[in-house]
């Protein structure tokens, strides 16, 4: 079945730290890999996305997500957390010429001052 | 360019009420997905229109359904309103021969 994980719900960390935020997935075709962000009240952005080429893949507000075939896994990273990137990520997978995406539950994200 | 517009903003219902939700996509894009997201369920795919035409049809009942309009804009109807209804209900439009989504801010409905 297609699924995608994101292990954790909460994650909470200082202003300035690096951040990693995880995402498996299964699929049984090739796929297209995204993150979004949710600001409370507001709907998706998207941050990045990848569909082939190069594994590590960069996006808006400094963040990048390597994709890993052997595990699974589209891990979203960024070097340095402002407070303002206090919010809910999302990963979501889908596929070339399908026209639903399925999405993680989110994990929220929280920048300590 | 205006994004992703959703009405109303804020919904309140008793069950057994219906209701229609409406999307007004980008200008141009042609393709028009609905998604329910509760907390702890994250987002769940209702259904995608494309050019007046359903594409493609998530798990939910046949209380859930939709339409699209020639000007691209979309409709969401619930009927018989239960409580597990009570959900964000986001909106999002795609460019032909584009995968990247753009979401509106989403109608909060509660069901009471």
């Amino acid at each position: 079945a297609q699924s995608v994980t994101q292990p954790d719900i909460h994650i909470t960390v200082s202003e300035g730290a690096s951040l990693e935020l995880r995402c498996n997935y299964s699929y049984g075709a090739t796929p297209y890999l995204f993150w979004y962000v949710q600001s409370p009240g507001q709907g998706l952005q998207l941050l990045l996305k990848y569909f082939s080429g190069d594994t590590l893949v960069q996006g808006i507000k400094g963040f990048e997500a390597e994709f890993k075939r052997s595990q699974s896994s589209f891990n979203l990273r960024k070097p340095s957390v402002h407070w303002s990137d206090a919010a809910e990520y999302f990963c979501a997978v889908g596929a070339e010429g399908t026209y639903k995406y399925i999405f993680g539950t989110g994990t929220r994200l929280k920048v300590l001052a | 360019k205006a994004g992703v517009t959703q009405t109303p903003r804020y919904l309140i219902k008793t069950r057994g009420q219906q209701v229609t939700l409406s999307c007004s996509p980008i200008s141009g894009h042609r393709s028009v997905s609905w998604y329910q997201q509760t907390p702890g369920q994250g987002l769940q795919f209702l259904f995608e229109y494309f050019s007046e035409t359903q594409r493609n049809k998530g798990n939910f009942p046949g209380r859930f359904s939709g339409r699209q309009f020639s000007n691209s804009r979309s409709e969401m109807n619930v009927s018989t309103l239960e409580l597990g209804d009570s959900a964000l209900y986001l909106c999002a439009s795609r460019g032909t021969g584009d995968e990247k989504l753009f979401f509106g801010s989403g109608t909060q409905l509660s069901v009471l």
